[in-house]
């Protein structure tokens, strides 16, 4: 199994630009979590989803950010715009069932110029 | 009060140490806990699930406190591999469904 797979690895932006992150979740895990991991905060839960269908998303920060997952394959996360404080490692993981460790994506590490 | 919360370190300890971490948390209905071993600049990796009988998996060891609310992690015979950041994840409950919030982790340092 492949894992969790994230794209991009890096991303550097300006402030204003619009970033949209990837996912692409274990085959056959039914839940598909977005992460925000800071220096200030650690991880933060962004938004989860089941079955496709998102659950809670009351981590998002605000308006600009949004998560869409199409199929059982695939999640993106966009912010837009972008600004500064937005800068931080965004972790995908998925997971078989809600009790169950997850398993994460290597990462996406966003600097906002 | 943070809903889990760890102790950040750095615990500094030579080989062949015993050390152990600590994480509490707040939500005295929570079901789940975990322990996550994360690498600089890496994503964090599931190291054991702990149950309530407590559970080791070679030289490391997981209980679970229920009535002082809170899990611990024992490592026996540090390795100098075992130098990471340890993160604590307990469940929430939310409307029905489980999320895990995830403590901002406890570094360990082993040296020769």
């Amino acid at each position: 199994d492949a894992g969790v797979i994230q794209s991009p690895r890096h991303e550097v932006t300006e402030m204003g630009q619009e970033v949209t992150l990837r996912c692409k979740p274990i085959s056959g895990h039914d839940y598909l979590f977005w992460y925000r991991q800071t220096m200030m905060r650690g991880l933060e839960l962004l938004i989860y989803f089941n079955n496709n269908v998102p659950i809670d998303d009351s981590g998002m920060p605000e308006d600009r950010f949004s998560a869409k997952m199409p199929n059982a394959s695939f999640s993106t996360l966009k912010i837009q715009p972008s600004e500064p404080r937005d800068s931080a490692v965004y972790f995908c993981a998925s997971s078989l069932k809600q009790n169950y460790g997850y398993t994460f994506g290597s990462g996406t590490r966003l600097t906002v110029v | 009060r943070k809903e889990v919360e760890q102790d950040p370190g750095p615990f500094n300890v030579p080989e062949g140490a015993t050390v152990a971490f600590n994480c509490t948390y707040s939500n005295s209905a929570s079901q789940s806990f975990f322990w996550y071993r994360q690498d600089c600049r890496k994503e964090p990796k599931l190291l054991m699930s702990v149950y309530s009988s407590g559970n080791e998996d070679g030289r490391f060891t997981a209980q679970l406190n229920r009535a002082s609310q809170y899990i611990s992690l024992l490592i026996r015979d540090s390795k100098l591999s075992d130098s990471a950041t340890y993160l604590c994840a307990v469940n929430r409950m939310n409307t029905g469904f489980q999320k895990l919030v995830f403590g901002t982790g406890t570094r360990l340092l082993v040296s020769p």
